[in-house]
């Protein structure tokens, strides 16, 4: 079956340093690749995606790079904001178009310190 | 364009009572999905809904849960006999299909508690 596999957290860091949050998968199909974020009493929010190999998701400063050779689509920042506190979720769909219910990892807490 | 709706936001019932929430998808989408999220954990997809369809059920557990998408009106999951392991937030997120995409938009959650 489909799995996603993320770091645990939290992960806690100070302002403008750099952030990668680690994710890996196994899908029996051609997967499409997702990170999700999720603000306190909110519901997600999708934050960036990728559908086939190589294609790198961007969005608010935060980018993934889709990699079928290591089954990783690992979500980085340059520089991190107090704002990008938040729980971020990497998820994954095994059909094509996406129709399918989405697989995510346990997620990951992100703490920002001014 | 109101994004997807759920109500209530919170929901408290006592053991053995039913719960009903509902989802109402963005204006245009058909497709909808619910989720389980288990406190410290990631979401658990349930089932996957069309108009009067219920397409993958696979994350559904056997015995007193269901879920509805009438024709007309919300969605609808329904658990009966609620017991305090449903205590979780229960999302909903929806999609146009099609030629509009797959990409799921998410609601605010309706939060659970069973006492």
């Amino acid at each position: 079956g489909n799995s996603v596999t993320q770091m645990e957290g939290p992960v806690t860091l100070s302002e403008e340093a750099f952030l990668t949050i680690n994710c890996t998968y196994t899908a029996t199909g051609y997967p499409s690749l997702f990170w999700y974020v999720q603000y306190p009493g909110e519901g997600l929010q999708l934050l960036l995606k990728a559908t086939k190999a190589d294609d790198k998701g961007s969005n608010k400063g935060f980018e993934a790079t889709y990699r079928k050779e290591t089954t990783s689509f690992h979500l980085e920042k340059g520089s991190v904001q107090v704002s990008d506190s938040a729980v971020y979720f990497c998820a994954l769909t095994d059909s094509g178009g996406g129709a399918d219910g989405l697989t995510f990892g346990k997620g990951t807490h992100l703490i920002i310190q001014p | 364009n109101a994004g997807v709706m759920q109500n209530p936001r919170h929901l408290v019932r006592r053991r053995g009572q039913e719960a009903r929430l509902r989802c109402s998808p963005m204006k245009g989408h058909s497709h909808v999905y619910w989720y389980r999220q288990l406190p410290e954990e990631g979401l658990k997809f349930m089932v996957y809904l069309q108009k009067e369809n219920i397409i993958d059920e696979s994350g559904m557990p056997k015995e007193r849960f269901s879920a509805e998408f009438p024709k007309e009106g919300p969605s609808i999951l329904r658990i009966q006999q609620v017991v305090r392991g449903d205590s979780a937030a229960y999302f909903c997120a929806s999609s146009p299909g099609l030629a509009g995409g797959y990409e799921q938009y998410f609601g605010p959650g309706t939060r659970l508690t069973v006492t």
